[in-house]
């Protein structure tokens, strides 16, 4: 199994803050990242796919990008409503495996 | 709009079943798959496989294989997460959820959460 590793698992941001979160892959999974954003007692939304594709309805602040096996989830000006766990998933090959997860929390 | 609505919540005794629905509205149902996922209280998302609603062909985590059964009922627009042997470690939130293209959910079930316990 494809494992992802993401760092770090938890972080303290203050409102409008650049913040990123690390995702990396333990082999190739060429652009077949994708992030989610969950928040208590929801499912998880889909921000990214394909690594650095900006999914429907999601707000031009977040931005996603590849370095080989090494993926960033980027968010360049931290909104009240950002404060979440963000999870990296690889599509490359099944079992579709998860990032441990990373919690956003307010500074 | 797109839609997946889960069955309720369950209670179960250690080593029974548990099978839990998921109805899809809003798109053709047999046009892209239906996975699983399931998330334990305050842990990380674990995928469990996925189905093909078309050909009814599935695919399973390892650690899953021989326990969980993926089924479909087209006429209804209907997926079934079947989990057996159901243990205290199972205990969790089950998600089915839909991809854009191939594993990239962009629709997710509000969650049904099963409990184990004896």
């Amino acid at each position: 199994d494809i494992q992802m590793t993401q760092s770090p698992s938890s972080l303290s941001a203050s409102v409008g803050d650049r913040v990123t979160i690390t995702c990396r892959a333990s082999q190739s999974i060429s652009s077949y990242l994708n992030w989610y954003q969950q928040k208590p007692g929801k499912a998880p939304k889909l921000l990214i796919y394909a690594a650095s594709s900006l999914q429907s309805g999601v707000p031009s602040r977040f931005s996603g990008s590849r370095s080989g096996t090494d993926f960033t989830l980027s968010i360049s000006s931290l909104q009240p409503e950002d404060f979440a766990t963000y999870y990296c998933q690889q599509s490359y090959s099944t079992p579709y495996t998860f990032g441990q997860g990373t919690k956003l929390e307010i500074k | 709009q797109v839609q997946l609505v889960q069955s309720g919540a369950e209670v179960k005794k250690p080593g029974a079943s548990v099978k839990v629905s998921c109805k899809a509205s809003g798109y053709i149902f047999t046009s892209y798959d239906i996975n699983w996922v399931r998330q334990a209280t305050g842990q990380g998302l674990e995928w469990m496989g996925w189905m093909n609603p078309n050909s009814g062909n599935t695919g399973y985590a390892q650690k899953f294989q021989g326990r969980v059964t993926m089924t479909r009922d087209t006429s209804i627009s209907t997926a079934y997460m079947e989990l057996s042997s159901l243990r205290s470690e199972d205990t969790a939130l089950y998600y089915c959820a839909r991809p854009i293209s191939d594993g990239d959910y962009a629709y997710w079930g509000q969650g049904t959460l099963v409990t184990v316990s004896s």
